[in-house]
């Protein structure tokens, strides 16, 4: 089966600082992986996704995430972080089987500081 | 254009009763997925509709049903409600394509459901 782990439920960085939210992948063929951000009482938006074409996928928000087979991770990383990148963001990876059901890893919530 | 719109926006229940969420998905979508949101959990997928049909299924009790309808919105339907089943319910649409897996899902804001 299909899973992600997203290390470290809390992250806290200053405004300005990197962004490194974690993401390794379990999977015995190629996944296809995905990044949801959830603001406080709303639904999850989707920041990029991973389909097996560039290895450097880029986001909306300035996000972005490198897929690294021989360390089987997803990380999110963005440069400089805002205040409003304030949210919960969750890893996801999608199953086979004909349809595109998402297995998400347990979040990873963000705190940007002054 | 509407994105994915759910209701009720909150619901509370009680043990035993049985209660029905619906889900709009964005124009355009044929497919409908239900996920349940535990507080301070990741989303479990519940299941997924395509052409009125159930095409894929998460590890849910039979106590968890829905149904698609031939303009493609979705309900899911829960009986002999439990005080576990109080979560966050998202609906995520998307468009059928040549690679489903690959599919962008589109979530709703969730209803908010609550057993006592």
């Amino acid at each position: 089966a299909q899973s992600v782990t997203q290390l470290g439920s809390h992250v806290s960085v200053s405004e300005g600082a990197l962004v490194l939210l974690r993401c390794n992948y379990s999977s015995s063929v190629p996944p296809y992986l995905f990044w949801y951000v959830q603001y406080p009482n709303q639904g999850l938006q989707l920041l990029l996704k991973y389909t097996s074409a560039a290895t450097l996928v880029k986001g909306i928000n300035g996000f972005e995430a490198e897929f690294k087979k021989s360390e089987t991770s997803f990380h999110l990383t963005k440069p400089s972080a805002h205040m409003s990148d304030a949210a919960e963001y969750f890893c996801a990876v999608s199953g086979k089987g004909g349809g595109n059901k998402l297995t998400f890893g347990t979040g990873t919530q963000l705190k940007v500081e002054l | 254009d509407a994105g994915v719109t759910q209701s009720p926006t909150h619901l509370i229940k009680t043990r035993g009763q049985q209660v029905t969420l619906r889900c709009s998905p964005k124009s355009g979508h044929d497919t409908v997925s239900w996920y349940q949101q535990a507080l301070g959990q990741g989303p479990q997928f519940i299941f997924q509709y395509y052409e009125e049909e159930e095409r894929q299924r998460g590890n849910f009790p039979d106590r968890f049903s829905g149904h698609q309808f031939p303009n493609y919105s979705s309900e899911l339907n829960v009986n002999a409600l439990l005080l576990g089943d109080s979560a966050l319910y998202l609906c995520a649409s998307s468009v059928q394509g040549s690679k489903p897996s690959t599919d962008t899902q589109y979530f709703g804001p969730g209803t908010r459901l609550t057993v006592l």
